[in-house]
């Protein structure tokens, strides 16, 4: 079964509203989890990584302030669109470290 | 910086032929990880297969295999007796051994759009 969720799977908010997606290890502490951002047809794009605790480093290019990334529990990290607009609209996926690598199922977010 | 090039943006063959994806790769240096994922329709990142730079051997996972060749900086996957649930997106990564200010992370190549035709 899945060792990393996500929550939600997909979500539709307006645009100028923030959105929430949590990202969940299920049978394993993850010191490190990484939020990705595909578009359709493309690779996996890493915005950031974060440690438990700690301030997460965002990759160059991404907006820490607009993707606003919380890893308060060795099980729990939060990526919160804020002031969502279309351009955001993607598919949003995390994975989760230890002494492996596990990915969430990823989130589909359309803004409208 | 390192990055991952896989120059094959989509491969059709027919079930059961035997299809190799191309991967290549660019890095200083001489301990790291390569893998490649799979990603089918629903989106579900799956680990296909994985190779310690330092192990000469190349490793195998029941019809995939690698074709490792770390002087040519060269990670090729072969799949055998192909199936149709092999339909999907595969990525090419890599990952450094060594941690340098951070955590180590993977970097992907562009992806392969790999068709089984029935």
């Amino acid at each position: 079964g899945a060792v990393v969720s996500q929550h939600p799977s997909w979500v539709i908010c307006k645009s100028g509203t923030s959105v929430k997606i949590e990202c969940r290890s299920l049978d394993f502490q993850a010191t490190t989890m990484f939020w990705y951002r595909q578009f359709p047809k493309q690779s996996l794009m890493l915005m950031a990584t974060s440690n438990e605790g700690s301030k997460a480093t965002y990759e160059q290019g991404v907006e820490k302030d607009k993707f606003l990334i919380n890893h308060a529990s060795l099980t729990l990290s939060t990526l919160t669109v804020t002031s969502a607009h279309p351009e955001d609209s993607s598919f949003y996926i995390c994975s989760a470290r230890d002494r492996r690598i596990e990915f969430g199922p990823g989130t589909r977010l359309t803004v409208t | 910086a390192q990055t991952v090039t896989q120059s094959q943006p989509e491969m059709s063959v027919q079930e059961a032929e035997t299809v190799t994806l191309s991967c290549t790769y660019d890095t200083s240096e001489n301990n790291y990880y390569l893998f490649w994922y799979k990603q089918p329709p629903s989106r579900q990142m799956i680990l296909v297969i994985r190779q310690e730079a330092y192990k000469q051997q190349n490793a195998t996972e029941n019809r995939f295999s690698v074709n490792f060749q770390k002087a040519a900086k060269s990670f090729s996957l072969k799949i055998s007796d192909s199936q149709l649930g092999d339909t999907a997106m595969y990525f090419c990564a890599f990952m450094r051994s060594r941690v340098i200010q951070g955590a180590q992370k993977l970097v992907f190549g562009q992806g392969t759009r790999l068709t089984i035709n029935p």
